[in-house]
């Protein structure tokens, strides 16, 4: 079946870049994405990547895919206390009814 | 804003009690799930509606009943909870099914079984 792993926790100063992993099971997996979840709130969608690429920015955030290794990761640059949160990586494929997330990385942010 | 609303936002109950959790979705999408989250858990999947109809029942026990009514709905009816049942239940929905694409959450339901 699938499954989707990740660290539990990372903490950085601010100002940093973090650097989130995550390492999926399942080859067929054609999209992949990452969720913020901060405290007493539900999950927010911060970006997502399509298997056939290896790369996509969006503003602060880098997503790195090696579909070869099924390892994805999210890179915050210049990271600020309010990017603390946990951040879940997910999977789905074509034809699969839900998406499979991982436990998820709690960020700490050091003023 | 993420289009998807929950209420409510936290309940307490006892385990004699009967409540229901409401979601609604502004989006036009068409499925529509709930989630269980538990401290130190991941995502545990219980329900799925495609089009109101059920598609998936992750062997989720009977004191939990899900209703959809309409695409814009669904509902988690509670009844003779167990204390372990505590956890954030959320809602999420999605255009469609089985096409991969991104689920939008709700913010949370947090559940206390007394």
């Amino acid at each position: 079946g699938e499954d989707v792993e990740q660290s539990l926790f990372l903490s950085v100063r601010e100002g940093d870049s973090s650097v989130i992993n995550c390492t999926y099971t399942d080859s067929s997996s054609t999209y992949l994405y990452w969720y913020k979840q901060e405290p007493g709130a539900g999950l927010q969608l911060l970006t997502y990547i399509f298997s056939n690429m290896d790369m996509k920015q969006d503003q602060r955030l880098t997503v790195l895919l090696n579909k070869k290794d099924k390892h994805l990761s999210l890179r915050i640059a210049d990271t600020q206390t309010g990017d603390s949160a946990i951040y879940f990586c997910a999977e789905s494929a074509k034809g699969r009814r839900a998406l499979t997330f991982g436990s998820g990385t709690r960020l700490q942010v050091q003023p | 804003e993420t289009g998807v609303t929950q209420t409510p936002r936290h309940l307490v109950m006892g385990m004699t009690n009967k409540k229901s959790l409401k979601c609604e979705q502004h989006l036009g999408h068409n499925a529509m799930y709930w989630y269980k989250q538990s401290a130190k858990k991941p995502l545990e999947l219980m329900f799925v509606y495609n089009f109101k109809e059920q598609t998936e029942n992750n062997s989720v026990p009977s004191r939990f009943s899900p209703e959809c009514p309409n695409s814009s709905h669904l509902f988690l009816h509670l009844h003779t909870l167990q204390p372990e049942d505590s956890a954030l239940y959320l809602c999420a929905s999605s255009q469609d099914l089985g096409q991969g694409g991104e689920q939008y959450f709700g913010p949370g339901t947090r559940l206390t079984v007394t």
